[in-house]
């Protein structure tokens, strides 16, 4: 069974741009939510989304954002992005929001200069 | 509402002595518990799980966690270090029922260093 997967791995943006970064859930898995994690922050919770609807959200501004297609894949959108920005984001995924055991894709590591 | 606070933020041990992480958490609902490990520059991998059923979980690599709900803690043990187990580790919450329903909390991290 594949696992989680997430494109790109690596990619380095300057201030200003904009980015998104996809992810591909386990086959079978309708819950796909998203991460940043930051040495200064640790991990933090983005969204989550089931069934091309966000469930729930983390406390990050509105140029976040994401959305779900009907086969569960995912994407996750920064806009006009700022050095803070910088992280490691990581994508899971679940059965379902009941469903407790999160697997984790091995992230794609942002950098903005 | 549902907390996790990992009471230590880096652990240094030698390598075939034992290793404790210690994480107390806060629920309003029956929690599920975890450890999830992250070696450097990968995502995270599950260690172990606590879902109601026995208190003493077993979980990959020898190690294990004790769920105590008087102490309302979660400390993940391994009798034994190896170098490879240096990494960071996450303990993890989440309730079964409130508004909490399905949200996971993660604790802010243990770095573990093994020295040989």
């Amino acid at each position: 069974k594949a696992g989680v997967t997430q494109t790109p791995r690596y990619l380095i943006k300057t201030r200003g741009q904009q980015v998104t970064l996809s992810c591909s859930p386990i086959s079978g898995h309708r819950s796909v939510s998203w991460y940043q994690q930051t040495p200064g922050q640790g991990l933090q919770f983005l969204f989550e989304y089931f069934s091309e609807t966000q469930r729930n959200k983390g406390n990050f501004p509105g140029r976040f954002s994401g959305r779900q297609f009907s086969n569960s894949r995912s994407e996750m959108n920064v806009s006009t992005l700022e050095l803070g920005d910088s992280a490691l984001y990581l994508c899971a995924s679940r059965e379902g929001p009941g469903a407790n055991v999160l697997t984790f894709g091995a992230g794609s590591r942002l950098t903005v200069l | 509402a549902q907390s996790v606070t990992q009471l230590d933020s880096h652990v240094s041990v030698s390598e075939g002595t034992p290793v404790l992480l210690r994480c107390n958490y806060s629920s309003s609902y029956s929690p599920s518990l975890f450890w999830y490990v992250q070696h450097p520059n990968k995502g995270l991998q599950l260690l172990l799980k606590y879902t109601s059923a026995a208190t003493l979980v077993k979980g990959i690599n020898g190690f294990e966690a004790e769920f105590k709900k008087s102490e309302t803690s979660f400390h993940l043990t391994k009798p034994s270090a190896h170098m490879s187990d240096a990494a960071e580790y996450f303990c993890v919450v989440t309730a079964a029922g409130g508004t909490s329903y399905g949200k996971l909390t993660f604790g802010q991290g243990t770095i573990l260093t093994v020295h040989p």
